[in-house]
């Protein structure tokens, strides 16, 4: 059974600092995607990491993926307000064919 | 404009009620999913389709059914055995299993 790990499941972050997001699995998977939700809304797609060492970017987050050590990382840099949101990181099964395995989100708080 | 569209956006129902969700996509794909998500929790496959007339079921799939009579649909039956139907439920889709998945904006049925 793949299972999907997040840490922290919840941060509360000054605006203008770098922090981390770690997600761990379980079994073997080789393509590993980002979501945010904001409160009460759907998902939005942020990054999909299809191979080890693929490093995606997009303004001030930054993704990455390794998966011999089935970890992927999601940095944030100098983070801004508008960042605030709950994050995922979801799995793909070795296969495909049976949905995504999600980790449990990490609330992000950012402050002014 | 191309995309998932979920409705009712929110959903009331008595204990006991058979209640149908609807899920469709004009974006042409082929797997069509169903998730779940409780708060502070991720989401949760409950089925999932890859072809017209045919569907598995995902990890939480007691208490739900589905059919796929038409490649752009996908409904969603919350029965009454379904023992905590109170949840966010969320429909996705993809070009073809394996691939990178879209949401829909979801449904938020309350069953009192």
């Amino acid at each position: 059974e793949l299972k999907v790990e997040q840490n922290p499941l919840f941060l509360s972050m000054q605006e203008g600092k770098n922090y981390t997001i770690y997600c761990n699995y379980s079994t073997t998977s080789d393509r590993l995607y980002w979501y945010r939700q904001d409160p009460g809304k759907s998902l939005e797609s942020l990054f999909v990491l299809l191979s080890n060492g693929a490093v995606k970017q997009e303004g001030r987050l930054m993704a990455s993926l390794d998966t011999k050590a089935r970890l992927s990382t999601l940095h944030i840099t100098a983070a801004v307000h508008d960042l605030s949101a709950t994050y995922f990181c979801a799995v793909d099964m070795v296969g495909g064919a049976d949905g995504l395995t999600f980790g449990k989100g990490t609330h992000l708080i950012i402050q002014p | 404009d191309g995309g998932i569209t979920q409705s009712p956006k929110y959903l009331f129902r008595k204990e006991g009620q058979n209640v149908t969700l609807s899920c469709e996509q004009n974006l042409n794909h082929d797997a069509m999913y169903w998730y779940r998500q409780d708060p502070g929790q991720g989401l949760r496959l409950i089925y999932y389709s890859q072809i017209v007339n045919d569907f598995q079921k995902g990890d939480i799939a007691e208490g739900y059914s589905v059919s796929r009579e038409k490649k752009e649909s996908f409904p969603l039956t919350v029965t009454s055995a379904q023992k905590n139907p109170t949840a966010f439920y969320l429909c996705a889709s993809s070009a073809t299993a394996y691939y990178e998945q879209y949401f829909g904006p979801g449904t938020r049925l309350t069953v009192t």
